[in-house]
This record gives structure tokens, sequence and C-alpha cells, in this order.
């Protein structure tokens, strides 16, 4: 069955630096979503992607974030320079139709 | 904009009980309305969704959720708890409309099955 794939499984790294987190979607999907999960607390909707631009985005998503389709089959986010409170579960998910988000199996990030 | 009010953070069961996850939403719109289970270290799992036709969904794990309109309520039940089921679930809503339909969760509950 296909799935969503995330890596790493796992990212630290010190404050200030830059991360790349790396999604690749289901292959025959067109929406893509980036979401996250501070440690004891609810998942929040941070990006949506399609057509290759941001569809909508939240509060969250500050200049310090971006996302890209680099080629066919990844979907990257990047935080340029991580901050202790980044420090969360990431989730990409991706859509189908009809409305069902399929979701990876996450990258935890741990900002030191 | 939509919200999601899951009742109790923290439920337990006993083996063989009935399980009852409360959720309500709040949607100017239509809503599509899904359950989520995430077991510990793990990603999101669909359990089940309900967009259109049918109130009364099925799911996994025998899992069915009622959604009620007139009580903006979409609460999942199971008639029998198993330990596995032991887990955090997340109801969540979009909306129908545009192409976005990003989700907004609930703050979860934490299931807990004792024997």
């Amino acid at each position: 069955e296909p799935e969503v794939t995330q890596t790493p499984s796992h990212q630290v790294t010190q404050m200030g630096q830059e991360v790349i987190l790396r999604c690749v979607p289901i292959s025959n999907h067109l929406y893509f979503y980036w979401y996250r999960q501070i440690l004891g607390q609810k998942v929040e909707f941070l990006v949506s992607f399609y057509n290759n631009e941001i569809s909508e985005k939240s509060e969250i998503f500050d200049d310090q974030f971006s996302v890209e389709r680099p080629d066919g089959s990844n979907f990257t986010l990047k935080i340029r320079s991580t901050k202790l409170e980044d420090s969360a579960m990431y989730f990409c998910a991706s859509l189908t139709v009809p409305n069902e988000q399929f979701f990876g199996p996450g990258t935890r990030l741990t900002v030191l | 904009a939509q919200s999601v009010t899951q009742l109790g953070s923290h439920v337990s069961v006993s083996e063989g009980a009935l399980v009852l996850l409360r959720c309500n939403y709040s949607s100017s719109v239509p809503p599509y309305l899904f359950w989520y289970v995430q077991y510990p270290n793990q990603g999101l799992q669909l359990l089940l969704k309900y967009t259109t036709g049918a109130t009364l969904v099925k799911g996994i794990n025998g899992f069915e959720a009622e959604f009620k309109k007139s009580e903006t309520s979409f609460h999942l039940t199971k008639p029998s708890a198993h330990m596995s089921d032991a887990a955090e679930y997340f109801c969540a809503v979009s909306d129908q409309t545009g192409g976005g339909n990003k989700l907004t969760f609930g703050t979860g509950t934490q299931l807990k099955v004792e024997l």
C-alpha cells in the first residue's frame, strides 16, 4: 500500500541552525501539507501546498519557514534559523480524493 | 474558522467495555470530519471519516462514529474495548470548500484500557 515517508526520523540541531525536513508524498497526490505537534499538545496545521505554490499557511508559518517541491517526488520543509520552541514532531501529509489525508510517520526535531 | 472540542483529555475503560470518545465541532460550512489514532511514537492513522451521505460511519478496528448535525457532534464509539486500543485519539475537521482542506485538530483524548 502506498505510504508517505519522512526523513530523518529524528533530527537534533543547535539553536540558530537551518534544518530541512524531507517528505515523499504518495505519488499521485496533488495536495501536500506540513503539520507539527509540540510534545503533549495537539496537532497544528502549518502549510498546504498545491500546484507548486503555497495554498494556505497558518500564523505559525512565519518567514523562518519555507516549503519546496524540488523535484517530482520530494516535499521539503526548511526552518532557516531554528529556535528552542521549534522542537516538535513534524508530520507531512498528502491528500487524495475524497479528502483523506495520509500522514507520514513524522520527524522529531529537537533544538538544543 | 473551524474548531474542534474533545471532552475528556483522558478516558479509562475496562477491557470489553464500551468506548465513547466525544467530539464537538464548529464550522460555518458543511464539514468533513475525521478520527485519527496515534500510537506511542508513531504517526497519525485514519480511523474513519465522514464526508457526505450516511451519518453513521464505520472505520477500522471496530470503531464507528455518528455525525449529528443538530448537535454538531461526531462521537467515536466501539462496543468492546481491547487492550490494543490504548492510544491517543484525535478528532479533526476540514471544510468542503476550496482545495486546501487543511485539518483542524482537537486536543486529543488519551484512551487507557484496563484489565
